[in-house]
């Protein structure tokens, strides 16, 4: 069964440190993989996506990911981040199973970031 | 630029109580989406409509019923609230049933059941 595992449930940097937030996937064919933030009270915001092509994809905010497909993982990064970045961070990857289309969701990491 | 619109944004309930959550959107997408979100438990599907007309089960579609009124709204109702259906529900679009198209989502209403 398609899967997203986000291996860190909460992390904390200091503000100017690199980030790398972590995600592995389980599907069978070739996947469509999402991260999304969502700030506190807010909805969820698409960071960046990937379909195929460059497996490093730029995003907003600063943000990439690299999709690795030896290791099914697509691992957010930031090189240095800001107070404004803590938030909730979701991997997602798009799921066909007969006609039932959907994104499956990673539990989150929260992340903090300490002045 | 709306893009995905709840109402409301709280909401308190008592048990037994119904209630129905709107949701529009104004980006002329064939799909909808009713999602909750509990702590530690991050997004799940409640029911999902790919197009006007159709409606389907996501993953935990028990006590809740939706309505795809017409291809811009999206309800999602509360027959007899429990307890349990206390949580922050988002409701969400995307373009086309495909997988590669992205989401958007509105801002959540946060409900109660007391």
């Amino acid at each position: 069964a398609q899967s997203v595992t986000q291996p860190d449930i909460h992390i904390t940097v200091s503000e100017g440190a690199s980030l790398e937030l972590r995600c592995n996937y389980s599907y069978g064919a070739t996947p469509y993989l999402f991260w999304y933030v969502q700030s506190p009270g807010q909805g969820l915001q698409l960071l960046l996506k990937y379909f195929s092509g460059d497996t490093l994809v730029q995003g907003i905010k600063g943000f990439e990911a690299e999709f690795k497909r030896s290791q099914s993982s697509f691992n957010l990064r930031k090189p240095s981040v800001h107070w404004s970045d803590a938030a909730e961070y979701f991997c997602a990857v798009g799921s066909h199973a007969g006609n039932n289309r959907k994104l499956i969701w990673g539990l989150g990491t929260s992340l903090a970031v300490n002045p | 630029n709306a893009g995905v619109t709840q109402t409301p944004k709280f909401q308190v309930l008592k048990t037994g109580q119904s209630m129905t959550l709107q949701c529009a959107q104004d980006m002329n997408h064939n799909s909808m989406y009713w999602y909750r979100q509990d702590p530690g438990m991050g997004l799940r599907l409640i029911y999902y409509s790919a197009s006007e007309g159709t409606t389907d089960k996501g993953e935990v579609p028990n006590g809740y019923n939706v309505s795809r009124l017409n291809k811009r709204e999206f309800s999602l109702r509360l027959e007899s609230a429990a307890p349990s259906q206390t949580s922050v529900y988002f409701c969400a679009s995307s373009g086309q049933q495909g997988l590669n198209t992205e989401a958007f989502f509105g801002q959540g209403t946060r409900l109660t059941v007391v």
